[in-house]
């Protein structure tokens, strides 16, 4: 099946810098990918839509400064976390659709987290 | 408000049984019903998609049921392994758009 890859599995950074996270699909194109955050014992929680060539949307209550998306070719998104503190420690999650076939019951692929620790 | 829920919380079972997760959406319009599972520290790996059509599918071990009509879907795990041991999440795609509305999950342990 397609592969989502994202790069680092973890990082352990210092407060006030800023780390960058790669979502990677690695044999598909995806014009679409959607970074997630998710806290311990809790589901995963929509931050941004990232657009292929185009501004990424976020979702309400997520800060577009801090959390800086760029998704500059059909396999590879970035989330970057802007001066981090220590309750951005959190793991993020990237998902990617096939695009030049996919519908609406297209199989969202998700990669295999990066657990950011920030202290 | 579109929503998806999913009882129970965790669930303890011994291995080689058989279990049942619960899951119930208000989402409208529906698109499909997924399944996925998440281990600890991983991201989610997809069991089943399901669309408004369909009221069964198995993947292995692993059957879910969908009934559209009452927005109720289940996950049976038959015949349960250690490595069964994770979260179980419910996810509903609502309409075009690609976002995925995720229940809490279901965490299962699977012990010997």
């Amino acid at each position: 099946g397609a592969v989502v890859s994202q790069h680092p599995s973890w990082v352990i950074c210092k407060s006030g810098t800023s780390v960058k996270i790669e979502c990677r699909s690695l044999d598909f194109q995806a014009t679409t990918m959607f970074w997630y955050r998710q806290f311990p014992k809790q589901s995963l929680m929509l931050m941004a839509t990232s657009n292929e060539g185009s501004k990424a949307t976020y979702e309400q209550g997520v800060e577009k400064d801090k959390f800086l998306i760029n998704h500059a070719s059909l396999t590879l998104s970035t989330l970057t976390v802007t001066s981090a503190h220590p309750e951005d420690s959190s793991f993020y999650i990237c998902s990617a659709r096939e695009s030049l076939t996919g519908g609406v019951n297209t199989e969202a692929f998700f990669g295999q987290g990066t657990r950011l620790t920030v202290v | 408000k579109n929503q998806v829920e999913q009882s129970p919380q965790s669930l303890i079972i011994l291995e080689g049984k058989n279990c049942t997760l619960q899951c119930n959406y208000t989402v409208s319009p529906f698109s499909n019903l997924r399944w996925y599972k998440q281990d600890t520290g991983r991201g989610p790996v997809s069991l089943t998609i399901m669309t408004f059509s369909e009221n069964t599918k198995s993947n292995g071990r692993y059957t879910a049921t969908l009934d559209a009509d009452t927005k109720q879907s289940s996950l049976h795990i038959t015949a349960s392994q250690l490595s069964d041991s994770a979260s179980y999440i419910c996810v509903v795609r609502g309409d075009s758009s690609y976002k995925l509305i995720f229940g809490s999950g279901t965490r299962l342990l699977v012990r010997p």
